[in-house]
């Protein structure tokens, strides 16, 4: 069984630097499934962020491209997400997940997710 | 962007009542859609892909119909645990999501 754990500030100033990580355990992302992270702001809906693949390939939402990075540690069985200049907007739950057929599928496997909160 | 509309947003039902969810897609999806389940405080949980298979482990009263621009998800007789959220998403250009559909006990 996949699980997925996400983890990292709750709490991120303006302008600074949000970095989350996603420990899997059951499955190692060096096969072939796709992890991902998505987003929910407050009382809004759900929203890719994007994806990683072993191989080192990245999948990045249109909107969020030029701020967001993802990528795997193999050695520790998880992966993370960089998003920079954050403001409130990017206050929201976020959810790290793993798709066994594609990068642009459904989620087959979610995280509890973890809320951050953008705010001085 | 397709965008995804769930009605109602919210549905009250007694346990052991049949429950029908539904999700419109804005333009054609084939069926390129998943149902997903989420209790607040856990993870969110695939209950159906290709707007009809059951992922592994799901429960056989639930059911997911439709195809186009239509689809309806059925829990045939509601238990505790299935109180919950409901989302649509879909893959079949991009993914986006439903607002999601909220299953409450009447």
């Amino acid at each position: 069984q996949v699980q997925l754990q996400e983890s990292g500030p709750g709490l991120v100033k303006p302008s600074e630097t949000l970095s989350l990580t996603c420990i899997v355990s059951g499955y190692s992302i060096s096969s072939d499934y796709y992890w991902a992270w998505i987003r929910q702001p407050p009382g809004k809906g759900l929203e890719w962020i994007g994806t990683f693949y072993h191989s080192g390939n990245t999948y990045y939402s249109p909107s969020l491209e030029s701020r967001v990075t993802i990528s795997g540690d193999t050695s520790k069985n998880r992966f993370s997400l960089k998003l920079t200049s954050v403001t409130a907007a990017d206050t929201a739950m976020y959810y790290c997940t793993g798709s066994s057929s594609g990068w642009d599928y459904y989620f087959d496997y979610w995280g509890q997710g973890t809320l951050v909160t953008v705010s001085s | 962007e397709i965008v995804m509309t769930q009605s109602p947003a919210t549905l009250s039902v007694s346990p052991g009542e049949r429950a029908t969810l539904s999700c419109r897609a804005s333009q054609s999806i084939s069926s390129h859609l998943a149902w997903y389940q989420h209790n607040p405080g856990q993870a969110p949980r695939l209950l159906i892909f290709d707007a009809s298979t059951r992922a592994t482990g799901i429960p056989a009263r639930f059911s997911g119909s439709g195809s186009g621009t239509e689809f309806t998800l059925t829990i045939s007789s509601l238990q505790s645990e299935d109180f919950a959220v409901y989302y649509c998403q879909q893959y079949n250009s991009r993914r986006t999501f439903g607002q999601g559909t909220k299953v409450e006990i009447k």
